[in-house]
């Protein structure tokens, strides 16, 4: 079956522009996770969705990320006036559920760079 | 809160030999998933093994196994015959039962398969 994706692939854009990247979980997922990975860094979680439930954004490093879930399965990611330090791969992640044991699949992520 | 610590910033090993990538956690909750993922250069996470913590025996997936010792809080991977295609990143993940349902992940372990 089809496994997450993600778009753009690539994106370069000036400091201060707004960008948005998508992700698109495997199909009947409920839980769908956002991290970010600097250059030889670990992952570093942003946010998180499950079902209807209100997101948990505590990961989000500022105001200017934002995230939404549209109809329980496509979801954007959103990073308004982009600084140099926001250059980094975005990586979604979707889950069968909540549950501590159950594995999360990852999408190619999105490498953004912020001139 | 959890804490992955991968002590290896990078490993060498030469085809066909076993190599063993080190894990250790730190939780406080009874119950969690300990998972590793493989990164290779293209980007993209590749789920390759779990163990849960109530697991009696040490995961296996193919030439992947996990050494689970509970007492110590580790988790190692371990690859027998090493391929070239192993060459990659590898980061260990910890999820547990309370609050949100997120990943935390180690810094990762380069590994470098020799021929």
């Amino acid at each position: 079956g089809a496994g997450v994706s993600q778009s753009p692939s690539n994106k370069v854009t000036e400091k201060g522009k707004d960008v948005e990247l998508r992700c698109d979980p495997i199909s009947g997922h409920t839980a769908l996770y956002w991290y970010r990975q600097s250059l030889g860094q670990g992952l570093e979680f942003l946010i998180y969705f499950q079902g209807n439930s209100a997101p948990d954004k505590s990961g989000l490093p500022s105001d200017r990320f934002s995230a939404e879930r549209t109809g329980g399965s496509v979801s954007t990611l959103t990073i308004q006036r982009t600084q140099q330090e926001d250059s980094a791969v975005y990586l979604c992640a979707s889950s069968p559920g909540r549950g501590y044991q159950e594995t999360q699949y990852f999408g190619p992520g999105t490498r953004l760079l912020v001139l | 809160a959890q804490k992955i610590t991968q002590t290896q910033p990078g490993m060498f090993v030469q085809e066909k030999e076993a190599v063993t990538l080190d894990c250790t956690y730190d939780t406080s909750d009874p119950s969690y998933g300990l998972f590793w993922y493989k990164q290779p250069s293209s980007g993209e996470m590749i789920f390759l093994i779990y163990q849960g913590s109530y697991d009696q025996q040490n995961a296996t997936e193919g030439r992947y196994s996990l050494n689970f010792q509970k007492a110590r809080k580790s988790a190692n991977l371990v690859i027998s015959a090493s391929q070239l295609g192993d060459s990659a990143m590898y980061f260990c993940a910890m999820r547990v039962i309370s609050g949100y349902s997120t990943l935390t992940f180690g810094k990762g372990t380069m590994l470098l398969v020799s021929p």
